[in-house]
């Protein structure tokens, strides 16, 4: 079975260009979720959806961050204008977390994007 | 506070020996879910076990086993026969009453494990 999906795995770009990450959930999956990764601050939520609504997105840094989620198999986020504090490894998770399934659900992981902003 | 606390950065063990890497949680829900994920050099975030706030049982899944001790909030993650291929990042995780909708994990600030020949 496919996992989650994310393009590119690496972005090099200069600050102030726009940057898109893509996320490819699970087939199945309702929930998907955004994280980054830095030294400094860990892994921190940026944002989820459940079924393709945005549910919290507390997490989001700033208005230069915004993410969306067409449809079910596909999400992107993107940060305009990018900025050098933007590098980091961005995560895209889903999970099935519907009312009925078992709490024990993990959150499946794509291998991540590593961004760099010069 | 910090809702996800892993106090040991670094942990060092011989191959073939049982490790424990700790994790207390705070949360004042009753409903909660702890997971423990491994992330190797390559950088992916592997999920490895799940504890849930009312099982009885501590979780087992082959080698990995979680030692859960509900009155002191702490789900330490124990690895038995130690393997070259254990060394990694590894990261507790936390996801607070999921019954309510919250379904984001918080993360711990992880523990580096390397495993010596």
């Amino acid at each position: 079975d496919a996992g989650v999906i994310q393009s590119p795995r690496h972005e090099v770009t200069e600050m102030g260009q726009e940057v898109t990450l893509r996320c490819k959930p699970i087939s199945g999956h309702n929930s998907l979720f955004w994280y980054r990764q830095t030294m400094m601050r860990g892994l921190e939520l940026l944002i989820y959806f459940n079924n393709n609504v945005p549910i919290d997105d507390s997490g989001m840094p700033e208005d230069r961050f915004s993410a969306k989620m067409p449809n079910a198999s596909f999400s992107t986020l993107k940060i305009q204008p990018s900025e050098p504090r933007d590098s980091a490894v961005y995560f895209c998770a889903s999970s099935n977390l519907d009312p009925g399934a078992h709490h024990n659900q993990p959150q499946h992981f794509g291998d991540g994007t590593r961004l760099s902003i010069l | 506070a910090q809702k996800i606390t892993q106090t040991q950065p670094g942990m060092f063990v011989q191959e073939k020996e049982a490790v424990t890497l700790d994790c207390t949680y705070d949360t004042s829900d009753q409903s909660y879910g702890l997971f423990w994920y491994k992330q190797p050099s390559s950088g992916e975030m592997i999920f490895l076990i799940y504890q849930g706030s009312y099982d009885e049982q501590n979780a087992t899944e082959g080698r990995y086993s979680l030692n859960f001790q509900k009155a002191r909030k702490s789900a330490n993650l124990v690895i038995s026969a130690s393997q070259l291929g254990d060394s990694a990042m590894y990261f507790c995780a936390m996801r607070e009453a999921p019954d309510t909708g919250r379904r984001a994990l918080t993360f711990g600030s992880g523990t580096r494990l390397q495993v010596q020949p």
